[in-house]
């Protein structure tokens, strides 16, 4: 079965610092992948998605992910990091087998922004 | 972009009594939507796949007499918990699939509370 695991479950970053939130997939083939965020009481909104092409994708609010296939890995980063930015951060990939509809998600990590 | 809506935001219910949530794609017609329930610092974990004009897929573990879907419209499904009980409360997000864009717009959630 497939799965995605995060394994940083909290993560502190001073502001204007680097940030790079990790995630691993299990899955036979290369399924679609999403980071999401989420603040305190609040649906996901959507960071960005890789399907396929270039591995180094571009999303919302400065982040940025690289897929690795060789390491099944899909790594958010972040060069400067905001106060704005603490909040919880989920991994989510889509396989074939469920058309790309369902996503399997990890078990989120939370992001704490100090001074 | 396309934005989903869920109403209520919060309610608070007497244990016993059955309530609806409703879940609304704004500007896309979504013919699959979503039930996730998030327990406190918790993951999202998928209830249901509500599929418009058919009967809703319910995962492994999931009561479907307590959670009743209904897909009425391209627009609309709605979970209703069914004689709730305390173990019930919890913060409800559905979430719409947009075929075009093979990805998922959340709402922003409904907190649960059962007394």
């Amino acid at each position: 079965a497939q799965s995605v695991t995060q394994p940083d479950i909290h993560i502190t970053v001073s502001e204007g610092a680097s940030l790079e939130l990790r995630c691993n997939y299990s899955y036979g083939a290369t399924p679609y992948l999403f980071w999401y965020v989420q603040s305190p009481g609040q649906g996901l909104q959507l960071l960005l998605k890789y399907f396929s092409g270039d591995t180094l994708v571009q999303g919302i609010k400065g982040f940025e992910a690289e897929f690795k296939r060789s390491q099944s890995s899909f790594n958010l980063r972040k060069p400067s990091v905001h106060w704005s930015d603490a909040a919880e951060y989920f991994c989510a990939v889509a396989s074939l087998n469920t058309g790309f509809q369902k996503l399997v998600f990890g078990t989120g990590t939370r992001l704490l922004v100090s001074p | 972009g396309a934005v989903v809506s869920q109403h209520p935001s919060w309610v608070i219910c007497k244990s016993g009594t059955s309530v609806k949530i409703e879940c609304r794609s704004l500007d896309f017609q979504a013919t699959t939507m979503f039930w996730y329930r998030q327990f406190p610092k918790q993951s999202l974990m998928l209830m249901a796949t509500s599929n418009e004009g058919s009967k809703a897929t319910y995962e492994q573990g999931v009561e479907k007499d307590k959670f009743l879907i209904n897909h009425a419209s391209l627009t609309l499904s709605t979970l209703t918990v069914t004689s709730a009980h305390p173990e019930d409360s919890s913060f409800y997000i559905c979430s719409a699939y947009r075929d075009t864009h093979y990805e998922q717009y959340f709402g922003p959630g409904t907190r649960l509370t059962v007394t």
